[in-house]
């Protein structure tokens, strides 16, 4: 069965600090991987979607890495901002022929300081 | 088309009461998918469709929820007999079967059970 973990469940930084925030998971049989963006209430948002054959994304100060073998992913944020306070999830998303749901993490919690 | 479209964005209900919920994926999405969330906690899958068929059921669904998608286009949800267990964020996304491409989520519906 697998299983998504998402490592820290919260982190404050101040701002302009670079983050990391992890994912771990534990079937390396993913058809790709998917960070998420959700702020309070509200729905999620898709920040980058890594297939299983890459090895990274990137879109401005976010870059996302996948390593499968290890079944792991990380989102660097650099240079963080206020405006990105929000909790980010990563999800690991099975073949078309499992369905091709998503299984999610927990979730790490982000305040950015000014 | 301005993506998937949940409705109503909030709802309270008694006890007991019946609600429904309703979700527009993006029209060229062939399968639709609700997932449920908890304060905290990542989203868990509740259920899919594939055009109009409805493919796989999670144990999580409990036979007091029943979700159709008529024609393949627009999806409820319906919880009956609602319980403050189900209090919880529902939400709807959309994607295309046999292709890479990530999920569209819906903005969800909050449903708190008084």
């Amino acid at each position: 069965k697998q299983e998504v973990t998402q490592i820290p469940a919260a982190l404050s930084v101040p701002e302009g600090e670079n983050l990391v925030l992890n994912c771990s998971f534990t079937d390396s049989a993913i058809y790709n991987l998917q960070w998420f963006r959700q702020d309070p209430g509200k729905g999620l948002t898709s920040l980058l979607l890594i297939q299983s054959s890459q090895r990274e994304q990137t879109s401005g100060r976010l870059n996302a890495s996948l390593d499968k073998s290890s079944g792991r992913s990380t989102l660097y944020i650099a240079a963080s901002q206020p405006g990105d306070s929000a909790t980010y999830l990563c999800a690991v998303r099975r073949f078309d022929n499992q369905g091709g749901k998503l299984i999610f993490g927990q979730g790490t919690e982000l305040s950015v300081k000014p | 088309d301005t993506g998937v479209s949940q409705n109503p964005r909030h709802k309270i209900t008694k006890r007991g009461q019946n609600v429904t919920f309703r979700c527009d994926p993006i029209s060229e999405h062939n399968r639709l998918y609700w997932y449920r969330q908890t304060l905290g906690q990542g989203p868990e899958f509740l259920t899919y469709f594939q055009n109009e068929a409805q493919l796989e059921k999670s144990r999580l669904l409990s036979d007091r929820f029943s979700a159709e998608r008529p024609k393949g286009s627009f999806s409820t949800l319906e919880i009956q007999r609602t319980e403050q267990g189900d209090s919880a964020m529902y939400l709807c996304a959309s994607s295309t079967a046999g292709t890479p491409d990530g999920y569209t989520f819906g903005s969800g519906t909050r449903l708190t059970v008084v």
